[in-house]
């Protein structure tokens, strides 16, 4: 079946680490997303990706870093730029999102401690 | 940038009842779309609009684009206890978003047994 999945579910990492998370799609899709996801905060736009080799910063792109090698990967890095890391982290994906949205993975939650 | 006010912010009703919720934006959209996530999970699509005045069902759901096309509303009719989750608009227009979904900050609904 076709979807789009992103590994680990559960990240913890130490403070000043780098850490990537990683985000699969099979669905042929050509644009890609991440966002952020803190509570009562609703979906922040951090990157997003239209075609392999092109990328564009989202709304809070600070602290962050990606890659659009292949078509189906976008792995996300989460720097030790990033103040304030921890929070829940959604891929999504889409073929023509005028007539379908955007296909979500289950999400990453990373914890810094 | 853009923004869609989503309200209200958290529900709390018994199961049985009947609920309703709605997106504002101060801009025209060509697409209204309804997410649902479940705790811990990515939001999945519940319901895609692309007319002003089109009504849509999807089971217990009923959406509406308004006429406007400044505004959409979700009802969920004798909500049961799997309905509990974060409730997503979110909308697309030729104007300035390039393709990408801006999202309202959510409805968090709770349901009583």
């Amino acid at each position: 079946d076709g979807g789009i999945t992103q590994s680990p579910k559960y990240l913890f990492r130490k403070e000043g680490q780098n850490v990537t998370l990683s985000c699969e799609q099979n669905l042929n899709h050509d644009a890609m997303y991440w966002y952020r996801q803190d509570p009562g905060q609703g979906l922040r736009l951090i990157y997003y990706s239209q075609i392999v080799n092109d990328f564009q910063k989202g709304d809070i792109a600070e602290g962050y870093s990606v890659s659009r090698e292949k078509k189906e990967s976008f792995p996300l890095t989460v720097t030790s730029a990033q103040k304030n890391p921890t929070a829940f982290y959604l891929c999504a994906s889409s073929i023509d999102s005028w007539r379908y949205g955007y296909t979500f993975g289950s999400g990453t939650r990373l914890t810094v401690v | 940038g853009q923004q869609l006010n989503q309200s209200p912010q958290s529900m709390f009703i018994q199961e049985g009842e009947d609920v309703s919720m709605n997106c504002t934006s101060s801009s025209i959209f060509n697409t209204w779309l309804w997410y649902k996530q479940d705790p811990g999970e990515g939001p999945v699509l519940l319901i895609a609009l692309y007319k002003a005045g089109e009504l849509t069902s999807n089971g217990r759901l009923t959406a509406q684009f308004g006429i406007t096309r400044k505004d959409s509303f979700l009802n969920i009719s004798a909500s049961i206890p799997s309905d509990v989750g974060i409730y997503f608009c979110a909308g697309l227009n030729y104007g300035g978003s390039q393709g990408n979904l801006i999202f309202g900050k959510g409805t968090k609904l709770s349901v009583k047994p």
